[in-house]
């Protein structure tokens, strides 16, 4: 059990649309990772959040968003999905930022 | 981000050790060297980390060269269930934690 719970396991979806990724650490863990795993691109660190706030980005689009809220479940949004998102979108957590990290079980993203 | 060159694959026989080399020539004085590992349909799996000295945990080994320009993960067993991609990482303490996945080594294990 990696205590990281990822919803949903797999979304279809369309060009154009917008999608949340939700991910819940375990209770306590501050530090929340957001990773793409793309066949092309293979595994790429988008953003992290510590606490509520951002610490880290990485490869994000501007199309893409994040957050953590007070309970510290963060989301990912993605927005005028492109064919090339399709990926898979996994959260990763870890108490205090350095840490090792543990990820969840992924969000398969797939758009049609 | 320093980068860490691992071969593509790796075959191993089921029950005996596999070393997976990792090279780091530009790893810098407080990079510490993660290892993970990717299993088919889940998510990446934290193996081991060390700084300078060895380092054993119940999962496999690590063998740092004395000079850190390059590491061995170490398996002292392989199973069929250790098949999966084995990254080496280089992690910098200051830079929020993030993870800088190359393509790392593809391992099989034949029974």
């Amino acid at each position: 059990d990696s205590g990281v719970t990822q919803t949903p396991k797999h979304l279809i979806t369309a060009t154009g649309q917008r999608v949340t990724l939700r991910c819940s650490p375990r209770s306590g863990d501050l530090s929340v990772y957001w990773y793409q795993q793309s066949l092309d691109q293979g595994l790429q660190f988008l953003i992290q959040y510590y606490n509520g706030e951002e610490r880290a980005k990485g490869n994000i689009l501007e199309r893409f968003s994040a957050q953590q809220f007070p309970d510290l479940h963060s989301e990912l949004n993605l927005s005028s999905l492109e064919l090339g998102d399709s990926a898979l979108y996994f959260c990763a957590r870890t108490p205090e930022g350095n840490q090792p990290q543990h990820f969840g079980d992924g969000t398969r993203l797939s758009i049609l | 981000d320093a980068k860490t060159t691992q071969p593509n694959s790796m075959e191993s026989n089921e029950e005996e050790p596999v070393h997976l080399p990792c090279n780091h020539s530009t790893i810098s004085g407080t990079d510490y060297i993660h290892w993970y590992r990717q299993l088919p349909s889940q998510g990446p799996e934290y193996v081991i980390h060390g700084l300078t000295s060895n380092v054993n945990n119940r999962m496999a080994s690590l063998a740092i060269a004395e000079d850190r320009k390059s590491s061995t993960l170490i398996l002292h067993r392989a199973t069929l269930r250790d098949a999966a991609v084995y990254y080496c990482i280089l992690r910098e303490d200051n830079q929020g934690g993030k993870l800088i996945f190359g393509q790392g080594t593809e391992l099989s294990v034949k029974p």
